[in-house]
């Protein structure tokens, strides 16, 4: 079955700080996405990757970057962290194929 | 762009009832539909996949598309207390990305 694992699980960061979120997968799928997760807004995306070096933006990259070092690897990086970002942030895999994503446990971020 | 709305936002059943949650969508050319459980503070997994209008059963759970009336359902056979979670429609469009709704969070009482 599919492996995603996302760390920190909990990060508390200050205003203003950098807070980088990790996202490892053994999949070996291709495409990989960050998003986030706030009460009546559902899921929405942030950046995604088709493959190591690519990034691209998704529908609310604002304030976020990321990075795809290598096919198992995709970071988001929030440079200067706003209280806005509190968040649950969860990482996905797909194939190039049915893409059918398969989400890690998330991060609960508290910026304060 | 792709909207997705899901209706209702909570829903309450009885264990061994049929749950039924639904999902509508704004544009009908997308052709790869899932639905997703979440239970609480964890991550989601995927419960049906489908591709084409009609029925799609994976165990007690059936995905029903109907593209024209721009309309994907899930129901739950006989729900049980460990059922209890957010359930979540997402369309996919076609650069893969996935467009979620906002969620149903279903309640399963015995």
């Amino acid at each position: 079955e599919a492996a995603v694992t996302q760390s920190p699980r909990n990060k508390v960061a200050v205003t203003g700080g950098k807070v980088t979120l990790s996202c490892n997968q053994t999949n070996n799928h291709n495409n990989m996405y960050w998003y986030r997760q706030d009460t009546g807004h559902g899921l929405r995306l942030i950046h995604y990757s088709y493959g190591a070096g690519s990034t691209e933006k998704g529908d609310i990259p604002d304030g976020y970057k990321a990075s795809r070092p290598s096919q198992e690897n995709f970071s988001l990086i929030l440079e200067l962290a706003t209280p806005s970002q509190t968040s649950v942030y969860f990482c996905a895999s797909g194939d190039d194929g049915q893409n059918t994503l398969y989400f890690g446990a998330g991060t609960r971020l508290s910026v304060l | 762009q792709q909207k997705v709305q899901q209706s209702p936002e909570s829903l309450t059943v009885s264990e061994g009832a049929m749950a039924s949650l639904n999902c509508t969508f704004s544009d009908g050319t997308s052709n790869n539909f899932r639905w997703y459980r979440q239970h609480s503070a964890k991550g989601l997994e995927v419960l049906v996949s489908i591709f084409s209008d009609g029925e799609k059963e994976e165990g007690r759970f059936t995905a029903h598309l109907n593209r024209a009336n721009l309309h994907v359902s899930l129901h739950i056979r006989e729900p049980q207390p460990s059922d209890s979670a957010v359930y979540l429609c997402a369309v996919v469009t076609g650069n893969y990305k996935y467009v979620f709704g906002a969620g149903t969070r279903l309640k399963v009482i015995a």
